[in-house]
């Protein structure tokens, strides 16, 4: 059973301040991981996606990708406030792999 | 382009009804997912459809069962409703469905209480 670990937080910064959310999965096959946020009552809407072993970078946020290590992360840089949400980590497994598998989720907390 | 759409938005049913939850995936797009999400469980895979098609099925029980026309529209029926179905239900959808560079985007969900 493919498995992927969050801590549920909350994790508290205060505004500005970089935040740091972290993933691991259990599928060494995996090849594709995405990160996304939910408001509460909302949606989860898509941050960033991550393929290759490394960093990538789009705006405020950067996600690493360490397959070695079965490990995934995101960095919030300059949290403000409206960054205040439950992020989710997803593996969408190997190859010709159809469904996601998703963390239970990190609540951040920015404070002002 | 307009996003996913999911009708209706809130639902509330009795134990032993059945429900029907549709979903609208981004024009263009020929896959379509379910989710379930609940506080204790989180995010959970229920299907995926592809050119009417179930390819993937998650563990769940058969009262949970969908399907996908031709316009990739798709619907999901939840039979025998039980008070632990109360969820959030989510539709995903995608170009192709398939790993790599394929990303799923979620409509707005649907909230089913079941009393």
């Amino acid at each position: 059973q493919k498995e992927v670990e969050q801590n549920s937080g909350p994790l508290s910064v205060p505004e500005g301040a970089i935040a740091s959310l972290n993933c691991t999965y259990s599928d060494r096959g995996s090849q594709s991981f995405f990160w996304y946020r939910q408001y509460s009552g909302k949606s989860p809407e898509l941050i960033m996606s991550i393929y290759s072993n490394g960093d990538k970078e789009d705006g405020r946020f950067t996600a690493q990708l360490n397959k070695a290590s079965q490990y995934v992360s995101l960095l919030i840089r300059d949290s403000q406030p409206s960054d205040s949400a439950t992020y989710l980590c997803a593996d969408q497994g190997g190859a010709g792999s159809y469904q996601l598998t998703f963390g239970k989720g990190t609540k951040l907390s920015v404070i002002p | 382009k307009a996003g996913v759409t999911q009708t209706p938005r809130y639902l509330i049913k009795t134990r032993g009804q059945q429900v029907t939850l549709s979903c609208s995936p981004i024009s263009g797009h020929r896959s379509v997912s379910w989710y379930q999400q609940t506080p204790g469980q989180g995010l959970q895979f229920l299907f995926e459809y592809f050119s009417e098609t179930q390819r993937n099925k998650g563990n769940f029980p058969g009262r949970f069962s969908g399907r996908q026309f031709s316009n990739s529209r798709s619907e999901m029926n939840v039979s025998t409703l039980e008070l632990g179905d109360s969820a959030l239900y989510l539709c995903a959808s995608s170009f192709t469905g398939t790993s790599g560079t394929d990303t799923q985007y979620f409509g707005p969900g649907t909230r089913l209480t079941v009393l």
